[in-house]
């Protein structure tokens, strides 16, 4: 069966710092693998995937499959970045998401 | 990309009685999920909407307390049936966009007294 793991519930850093949000993936196949984003009172939107390796609003994540990771990585983190960040795994034609419990990112000023 | 309306956005309903949350697309999907966020907890699936066929439900969910309409490609309604109050929680559809993306509607926060 295929698990998303997320170990961090919380995670505080101050603007300017870098952030570093971990995800680690259990499947037996080929993932494709998402983050999701959801700001304070919004709907739950796609920020990345790893199939097409871009860089968005300044965050990267590379899939590590030895180490069956794909954390989430911004250099320098706004405070506008802080918001529930959800990593999640797509499995074959099913087309499903399994989600991570979430990161709750707050960027401090 | 495609965008879902879904409502109502919110509800409280007393125990025992049902509730149907929908989902309209403005365009045609093959495929249409339903998931349950429960307070402090990451989405969950409850069952994929097929149209023309039975939806398929995930382990734990069952058609009875959630049933499902797919009655065309461009919407779908959950049913949460004989509510208690462990089924309040934020329920969400979603469909796949392209070939690897999915989109969500804006969800629905249930909470059963």
């Amino acid at each position: 069966a295929q698990r998303v793991t997320q170990p961090e519930k919380l995670l505080s850093v101050f603007k300017g710092a870098p952030v570093e949000l971990k995800c680690n993936y259990s499947y037996s196949g080929s993932p494709e693998l998402f983050w999701y984003v959801q700001y304070s009172r919004q709907r739950l939107q796609l920020l990345l995937r790893h199939i097409s390796r871009e860089s968005i609003k300044g965050f990267t994540a590379d899939l590590n499959k030895g180490e069956t990771s794909f954390h989430l990585k911004k250099p320098f983190a706004q405070e506008e970045d802080s918001a529930m960040y959800y990593c999640a795994l797509s499995s074959g034609s099913a087309r499903q998401l399994t989600f991570g419990s979430g990161t709750q990112l707050t960027v401090l000023p | 990309s495609a965008v879902i309306s879904q409502k109502p956005s919110r509800d409280i309903c007393q125990r025992g009685t049902s509730l149907t949350i929908q989902c309209q697309v403005d365009s045609q999907v093959t495929m249409m999920f339903w998931y349950r966020q429960q307070p402090g907890q990451s989405l969950t699936l409850i069952a994929t909407a097929n149209q023309g066929s039975e939806a398929t439900y995930e382990s734990g969910f069952v058609i009875d307390k959630f049933p499902i309409s797919r009655p065309n490609l461009t919407f779908s309604t959950l049913t949460v049936s004989n509510m208690s109050p462990e089924d309040s929680s934020i329920y969400l559809c979603s469909v796949p966009v392209g070939k690897y993306g999915y989109t969500f509607g804006s969800g629905t926060r249930l909470t059963v007294v």
